[in-house]
């Protein structure tokens, strides 16, 4: 089992709805990092956050430590938001990102 | 020019090629990591290097083997891969080790 589990692992929906993909891990964490991979390969990284919440225009992160869960959420998805959703822990005192297996969010128009 | 460039974006190579991978970042960060993308299985760190230094080398095999000659360039050599070697290779760059990560494009390699 990875250390880092996201669900679902793939997603569709029609254009406007309100998206959610989650995030579980299984260790102690300094921090998270949501990350957005497009078709041709490219990663945009979209959040890096230890506690709380964190908002860029549609895009909302959320972070529960005690629960070790977080939450990506996209208000009014587009079909531009279509791409693979990664989630990536660092645990505490490690050197190295643990990767989920991404989710992959399809929005139709 | 601004961000993480790699070249080249795609690249065949039979078995017995030698290539070289290049990534350049133009952010003025101070750690550079390579990632490893196979199909269906989550990104796996390869290297990572911190001002110059690696300080991370996950088990890679010998036949892939990075050079990071000043903060702003890092390079995978590529030698007598094998099929399984086939993947999407991504370059990283952070301000300092693990913080936000900014990628490039990465390079689509397939080993013939």
């Amino acid at each position: 089992k990875n250390e880092v589990e996201q669900s679902p692992q793939n997603l569709t929906a029609q254009e406007g709805e309100f998206i959610t993909i989650n995030c579980s891990y299984s260790v102690g964490i300094s921090a998270l990092h949501w990350l957005q991979q497009h078709p041709g390969g490219g990663i945009v990284s979209l959040f890096m956050l230890s506690s709380g919440k964190k908002k860029h225009g549609r895009l909302i992160a959320t972070i529960n430590i005690q629960e070790k869960h977080s939450s990506l959420h996209i208000t009014a998805s587009h079909p531009r938001d279509s791409a693979v959703y990664i989630c990536a822990a660092l645990p505490r005192g490690a050197q190295k990102l643990v990767f989920g297996q991404g989710t992959r969010l399809t929005i139709n128009p | 020019e601004t961000g993480v460039t790699q070249t080249p974006r795609h690249l065949v190579m039979g078995m017995t090629n030698k290539k070289s991978l290049k990534c350049e970042q133009h952010l003025g960060h101070n750690a550079m990591y390579w990632y490893k993308q196979s199909a269906k299985k989550p990104l796996e760190l390869m290297f990572v290097y911190s001002l110059e230094e690696r300080v991370e080398n996950n088990s890679v095999p010998s036949r892939l083997s990075p050079e990071c000659p000043n903060s702003s360039h890092l390079f995978l050599h590529l030698h007598t891969l094998q099929p399984e070697d086939s993947a999407l290779y991504l370059c990283a760059s952070s301000q300092e080790a693990w913080t936000s990560l900014h990628f490039g494009n990465g390079t689509r390699l397939t080993v013939t």
